[in-house]
């Protein structure tokens, strides 16, 4: 079975550094993904990691490790078209994606 | 090619009602998947293609819903009597077998009245 874990929400201010947590449990790995979706639109991806450490992508980066079930995304300089759910996502099984049920950022001025 | 589409965007139906979407994937995507999300919630997996073949549906799956490929391209997913508690939206995402990321659709928002 899998099981996905993510704060439910997190407010974070314009300019700073917000880390959102995800922690799995999965009957074998085969990477972990991030998504953003913004309110009333589709997910859009955001990063991949099957190896453990950090993977930058701008002002975006991912971090993985897989012997503790963990990884974290890193928004830094936050705007406010930040302000989104930020999804985590395991493939497990047969099944190809199966998502944790998303981390709602605010950005406030 | 504009992505992943799906028709309609929105639909409301009375209870008990049948209804059919529609998702036209990536056109060199030959994985096809459904998933369905209420307010608050991450997507929840409903089933996937590979081509026309149909590798994977979820236990929560009623049988109610159905969902075919029939040429390996687009897909259908139906949803029999429906019941209010089928109100969300259905998204269909796309890739290619390999591939690390999968395309969402803007998806189809179904309100049961």
């Amino acid at each position: 079975g899998q099981n996905i874990d993510q704060p439910t929400e997190m407010t974070a201010t314009e300019g700073a550094i917000v880390q959102i947590n995800c922690t799995y449990q999965t009957s074998g790995f085969n990477g972990l993904f991030w998504y953003q979706q913004h309110a009333g639109e589709a997910p859009t991806f955001l990063s991949y990691n099957v190896l453990d450490g950090l993977e930058e992508k701008g002002r975006f980066s991912s971090f993985l490790s897989r012997s503790k079930g963990y990884s974290y995304l890193l928004l830094k300089e936050l705007q406010m078209k930040d302000s989104a759910s930020y999804l985590c996502a395991v493939p497990s099984g047969n099944t190809p994606l199966v998502f944790g049920k998303g981390t709602r950022l605010s950005v406030i001025a | 090619d504009t992505g992943v589409s799906q028709d309609p965007r929105h639909k409301i139906t009375k209870r008990g009602q049948n209804v059919t979407f529609r998702c036209d994937p990536i056109s060199e995507h030959n994985r096809l998947y459904w998933y369905r999300q209420t307010l608050g919630q991450g997507p929840e997996f409903l089933t996937y293609f590979q081509n026309e073949a149909q590798l994977e549906k979820s236990r929560l799956l009623s049988d109610r819903f159905s969902a075919e490929r029939p040429k390996g391209s687009f897909s259908t997913l139906e949803i029999q009597r429906t019941e209010q508690g089928d109100s969300a939206m259905y998204l269909c995402a796309s890739s290619q077998m390999g591939g690390t990321e999968a395309f969402f659709g803007q998806g189809t928002r179904l309100t049961v009245v």
